[in-house]
């Protein structure tokens, strides 16, 4: 298994641009989510899924969209990008059995607005 | 590798020694608690859980204590090596019965650095 998978690793984006960050995950969790992280700050939610075709928001959900069309995929949409969106972008993932909370975390999106 | 918090607490301890790392968390209603270990320019990695109808729960190494009355959370290690050197999140999570959201709220971090 691979786990919880992002890509890109890395991106630059210039104001006002959109671009999609990309998580998939084949452990066949049913919960998702994205969270960011900030300098100094634990990590945000942003939006979750609690399974295909659901999705709901988090913490921080001004300037996200997200879509949950399968069990694998859990896309971020940056409708237009702004500098307060600098940060590093975690997705993660979660088993839908009643007692298992862990969630599984991929490797990151350093994200950068000029 | 990237920094993931510049300005967080940092605990020092030297190779050997045990170490502890405290948490406080905000809501009382929070029934599962985690530690999770960070390492520069990766993801969050689970250590240990804890439900809230426990107050102790030990793993290799490690020993995680929760205190409800306090609303506290430790994370202890046994033996610090330099390979623990990280940073360390609590995080709990609440379930509300209305929406089924298994999300985590996470603390801001502790950085452990292991002087060999």
């Amino acid at each position: 298994n691979a786990g919880v998978t992002q890509t890109p690793k890395f991106q630059v984006l210039k104001t006002g641009q959109s671009m999609t960050l990309q998580c998939a995950q084949d452990m066949n969790h049913e919960y998702m989510s994205w969270y960011r992280q900030d300098p100094g700050m634990g990590l945000r939610l942003i939006h979750y899924s609690v399974g295909a075709g659901i999705t709901d928001q988090g913490e921080v959900p001004n300037g996200y969209n997200v879509s949950r069309s399968t069990t694998e995929d859990f896309p971020l949409r940056l409708l237009s990008a702004a500098p307060s969106q600098t940060s590093v972008y975690f997705c993660a993932s979660s088993s839908g059995l009643a007692h298992s909370y862990e969630q599984y975390f991929g490797p990151g999106t350093r994200l950068t607005v000029t | 590798g990237e920094s993931v918090g510049l300005h967080l607490p940092t605990l020092s301890v030297q190779e050997g020694d045990n170490s502890i790392i405290n948490c406080a968390y905000s809501n009382s209603a929070s029934d599962y608690f985690i530690w999770y270990k960070q390492e520069s320019g990766k993801g969050p990695q689970f250590i240990i859980d804890i439900r809230s109808n426990m107050d102790k729960r030990q793993g290799q190494r490690v020993t995680v204590l929760l205190n409800k009355t306090v609303k506290h959370l430790s994370l202890q290690i046994a033996a610090t090596q330099p390979g623990d050197s990280a940073v360390y999140f609590c995080a709990e999570n609440v379930t509300p019965m209305d929406t089924g959201r298994r999300a985590l709220t996470f603390g801001s971090g502790t950085r452990l650095q292991v002087q060999p």
